[in-house]
């Protein structure tokens, strides 16, 4: 167990819908990082959170957002959603933000699945 | 922009025996560290090892070491004396002064008993 959490395990929703995905770190970590991992893709840096603010953005489409709160945790929005959107949706934490030395922990990660 | 390649999608090996899975890399900075997480049937990702750039040894964690060459660009991860327990995705990643790791597509690894 990382000491990472991730609601909920699985997601099934439909074309079109908009779901929230929720991650709370380690305790004392201050830095969110939120990874989509698909069969196509493979493993993929979306978005990267620090004690609330927006730190580092990776290939994350603009019908994604996310935000994290004063209690530190995150919670990633995908919306108009589409079949390609299905995968396994990851949050890591660290202690800090922008720190090559930056041991992550990963959730368990939620699975969407988009029909 | 940093890439991460494993050249390998699967690799398989005999329990008990040695086997090197093969990553290389590219980056412009010059501080950072490398990383080999394992995936197992569970999806949980767990690290295994990670080497510091700016450090010539290799990293070592009781069977798995790594073969850090890095004018080469090269880091590959050895699992020695191989048990059924490693059968797993295996993803070498970058993690650079963003703070964010760029992954590899990953080499899945199959342990015959």
């Amino acid at each position: 167990d990382s000491g990472v959490t991730q609601t909920p395990k699985h997601l099934i929703t439909a074309t079109g819908q908009r779901v929230t995905l929720r991650c709370s770190p380690r305790s004392g970590d201050l830095s969110v990082y939120w990874y989509q991992q698909s069969l196509d893709q493979g493993l993929q840096f979306l978005i990267q959170y620090y004690n609330g603010e927006e730190r580092a953005k990776g290939n994350i489409l603009e019908r994604f957002s996310a935000q994290q709160f004063p209690d530190l945790h995150s919670e990633l929005n995908l919306s108009s959603l589409e079949l390609g959107d299905s995968a396994l949706y990851f949050c890591a934490s660290s202690r800090v933000g922008s720190d090559p030395y930056n041991e992550q922990f990963f959730g368990p990660g939620t699975r969407l699945t988009v029909l | 922009a940093q890439t991460v390649t494993q050249s390998q999608p699967e690799m398989s090996v005999q329990e008990a025996e040695t086997v090197t899975l093969s990553c290389t890399y590219d980056t412009s900075e010059s501080d950072y560290y490398l990383f080999w997480y394992k995936q197992p049937p569970s999806r949980q990702m767990i690290l295994v090892i990670r080497q510091e750039a700016y450090k010539q040894q290799n990293a070592t964690e009781n069977r798995f070491s790594v073969n850090f060459q890095k004018a080469a660009k090269s880091f590959s991860l050895k699992i020695s004396d191989s048990q059924l327990g490693d059968a797993a995705m295996y993803f070498c990643a970058h993690g650079g002064s963003q703070g964010n790791l760029i992954f590899g597509k990953g080499t899945k690894l199959s342990v015959k008993p």
